[in-house]
């Protein structure tokens, strides 16, 4: 079945320094694939997605291509602010049905 | 953006006791509702999938006479456990699908964390 495999946290950065969390997926089909953030206290939030290989997903700073070769959609970020500590959610969704599979998500915690 | 929220977002309740957990869309009205859990350090896993006016729709695994809910209307969504036990303590989130047609995003609650003594 699909799964979702993302490095665990937690993450630990300076503010200003360059962030980057691996993510790599397994699935049948052209999955369309999603980062999700939760910040403290609320609910989960589509960050960006991307639906076709070589897509690149990008928001708020933030950017993730769809590396169908490696199975991969890294997030990153070229400079991290102490606003954008949150746990982040790796997700694919394949066959139409728009229901995301998870990662088990990855604690960012920026210093300043 | 679009506002689910839920109610309570914590609880502690008695082993035996059933907890009724409260997901609503606040500015947007949900044909589709899906319930979660979330166990420490692991992925939000789908427990059901719930349509307006319809019953539930449950996740293999999932017991449908534990895990009561309902969907009344197009803005709440309920989830009951019932004959909580300690190993029902989990953090449950829910989500809701816009009714408008070629949307499919979902918006996620801020979840509810149940822990039975």
């Amino acid at each position: 079945g699909d799964s979702v495999t993302q490095m665990e946290g937690p993450v630990t950065l300076s503010e200003e320094a360059f962030l980057t969390i691996n993510c790599t997926y397994t699935a049948t089909g052209y999955p369309s694939l999603f980062w999700y953030v939760q910040y403290p206290g609320e609910g989960l939030q589509l960050l960006l997605k991307a639906t076709k290989a070589d897509d690149k997903g990008s928001n708020k700073g933030f950017e993730a291509t769809y590396r169908k070769e490696t199975t991969s959609f890294h997030l990153e970020k070229g400079s991290v602010q102490v606003s954008d500590s949150a746990v982040y959610f790796c997700a694919l969704a394949s066959g139409g049905s728009y229901i995301p599979t998870f990662g088990r998500g990855t604690s960012l915690i920026v210093h300043p | 953006g679009a506002v689910v929220s839920q109610h309570p977002s914590r609880v502690i309740c008695k082993s035996g006791t059933s907890v009724k957990i409260e997901c609503r869309s606040l500015d947007f009205q949900a044909t589709t509702m899906f319930w979660y859990r979330q166990f420490p350090k692991q992925s939000l896993m789908l427990m059901a999938t719930s349509n307006e006016g319809s019953k539930a729709t449950y996740e293999q695994g999932v017991e449908k006479d534990k895990f009561l809910i309902n969907h009344a209307s197009l803005t709440l969504s309920t989830l009951t456990v019932t004959s909580a036990h300690p190993e029902d303590s989990s953090f449950y989130i829910c989500s809701a699908r816009a009714l408008s047609a070629g949307n499919n995003e979902q918006f996620f609650g801020p979840g509810t964390r149940l822990t039975v003594l």
